[in-house]
């Protein structure tokens, strides 16, 4: 079965630094997403991605956070200037259509920032 | 915004137990999924919900979405070891909350054999 992969598996960095995520959605799927969750915490929603644009973000996601799809299979979140408080799990997650369609969530990249 | 209260936040069991879990909202949800997460992966889809009322099984697993559109449950029924994880719902609004998930604070299971 098709699966969302993220790389790295576990990413640890300062605190000021500039991170990527990375990701690669199911070939055929068209929505893109980042959530993160914050160790221990619910699954929290950042942003979605359409047709190389954002159609939705949150609160969380602000002038620090990027996306960009740079190809045609990967989906990268960017993170200009980190904090501690940017510690967490970063999942990635696709799916075909907008409407009533269950996201498919990739393994997650482990962001620790010191 | 939007907020799914998940209960019960942990749950210790005996393997072959049945379990039940429920999620609700003071808003409508227009589709109900529940995810099961491992630890160190990523939220592994169960189940999904896309009518008032409906009732959906997946093996040992069985899920309604509440006719109010508020609230859904899952139950696990004769629980195995492998059923060890913490479990989440996420509710889709659509509309003008367009394809954001809303998830639930999780319920942790724990399975003694």
């Amino acid at each position: 079965e098709p699966e969302v992969t993220q790389t790295p598996s576990h990413q640890v960095t300062q605190m000021g630094q500039e991170v990527i995520l990375r990701c690669v959605p199911i070939s055929n799927h068209l929505y893109f997403y980042w959530y993160r969750q914050i160790l221990g915490q619910k699954v929290e929603f950042l942003v979605s991605f359409y047709n190389n644009e954002i159609s939705e973000k949150s609160e969380i996601f602000d002038d620090q956070f990027s996306v960009e799809r740079p190809d045609g299979s990967n989906f990268t979140l960017k993170i200009r200037s980190t904090k501690l408080e940017d510690s967490a799990m970063y999942f990635c997650a696709s799916n075909p259509t907008v409407y009533n369609s269950p996201l498919h969530f990739g393994n997650g990249t482990r962001l620790t920032v010191t | 915004g939007q907020q799914l209260n998940q209960s019960p936040q942990s749950m210790f069991i005996q393997e072959g137990e049945d379990v039940s879990m429920n999620c609700t909202s003071s808003s409508i949800f227009n589709t109900w999924l529940w995810y099961k997460q491992d630890p160190g992966e990523g939220p592994v889809l169960l189940i999904a919900l896309y009518k008032a009322g409906e009732l959906t099984s997946n093996g040992r697993l069985t899920a309604q979405f509440g006719i109010t559109r508020k609230d859904s449950f899952l139950n696990i029924s004769a629980s195995i070891p492998s059923d060890v994880g913490i479990y989440f719902c996420a509710g889709l609004a659509g509309g003008n909350a367009g394809n954001m998930l809303t998830f639930g604070g999780g319920t942790r299971l724990m399975v003694k054999p």
